[in-house]
């Protein structure tokens, strides 16, 4: 139980470009669902907590703008990156927290902007 | 705030070595802590968690009790194998109200067995 995809696992675009990732709990529902991004050899770095049927709270630095979050319901959350550029170019993690446990993890998306 | 402090790495065993990674935390009110794990190219894993002051989460041979007054949640595992080679996370969750439950992790110990 407690599994959470993503999808898609890899993802190479044109700069310029938007790229949506879909972020799925498959058999539980997620009351909230976190997006993280890592860095090569290095810790995650959450960019913004969602709640079904309400507005993501982004962190600090992070540009709401340009990372569209939507989350439509109590198992799908989607990050949309808008006018990709290569610094965008990350691991990208979603991860989902069930009623009263603890959060569980996608496997990740890898995104590559040339 | 909060924050979570790891044993940086990396770590090199032999396999059937003894394994211990430290974490120490800080925070208010009463966090939940856990421990992830990390395969190469791969998301995280939860690996074992603790609610609440002396619980041990166990899970495949690894075990961490969380220690209110060292504020403390080292892994351990008596013997490791080459198949434990990955990235460990060490991560706390606010459970206060309005929080949101985020999570608060380490920077991530990298544990390399050799056979």
């Amino acid at each position: 139980g407690a599994v959470v995809s993503q999808h898609p696992s890899w993802v190479i675009c044109k700069s310029g470009t938007s790229v949506k990732i879909e972020c799925r709990s498959l058999d539980f529902q997620a009351t909230t669902m976190f997006w993280y991004r890592q860095f090569p050899k290095q810790s995650l770095m959450l960019m913004a907590t969602s709640n079904e049927g309400s507005k993501a709270t982004y962190e600090q630095g992070v540009e709401k703008d340009k990372f569209l979050i939507n989350h439509a319901s109590l198992t799908l959350s989607t990050l949309t990156v808008t006018s990709a550029h290569p610094e965008d170019s990350s691991f990208y993690i979603c991860s989902a927290r069930a009623f009263g446990g603890a959060q569980y993890f996608g496997p990740g998306t890898r995104l590559l902007v040339l | 705030g909060n924050s979570v402090t790891q044993m940086e790495g990396p770590v090199t065993l032999s396999e059937e070595a003894f394994l211990t990674i430290n974490c120490t935390y800080t925070a208010t009110g009463y966090p939940s802590l856990f421990w992830y794990v990390q395969y190469p190219g791969e998301g995280l894993q939860l690996l074992l968690k603790a609610t609440k002051a002396d619980d041990k989460g166990s899970n495949k041979g690894f075990e961490a009790t969380y220690r209110k007054e060292t504020t403390s949640f080292h892994l351990e595992k008596g013997s490791v194998q080459v198949s434990d080679s990955a990235v460990y996370f060490c991560a706390l969750s606010d459970e206060g109200s309005g929080s949101n439950y985020k999570l608060t992790f380490g920077k991530g110990t990298l544990l390399t067995v050799n056979p």
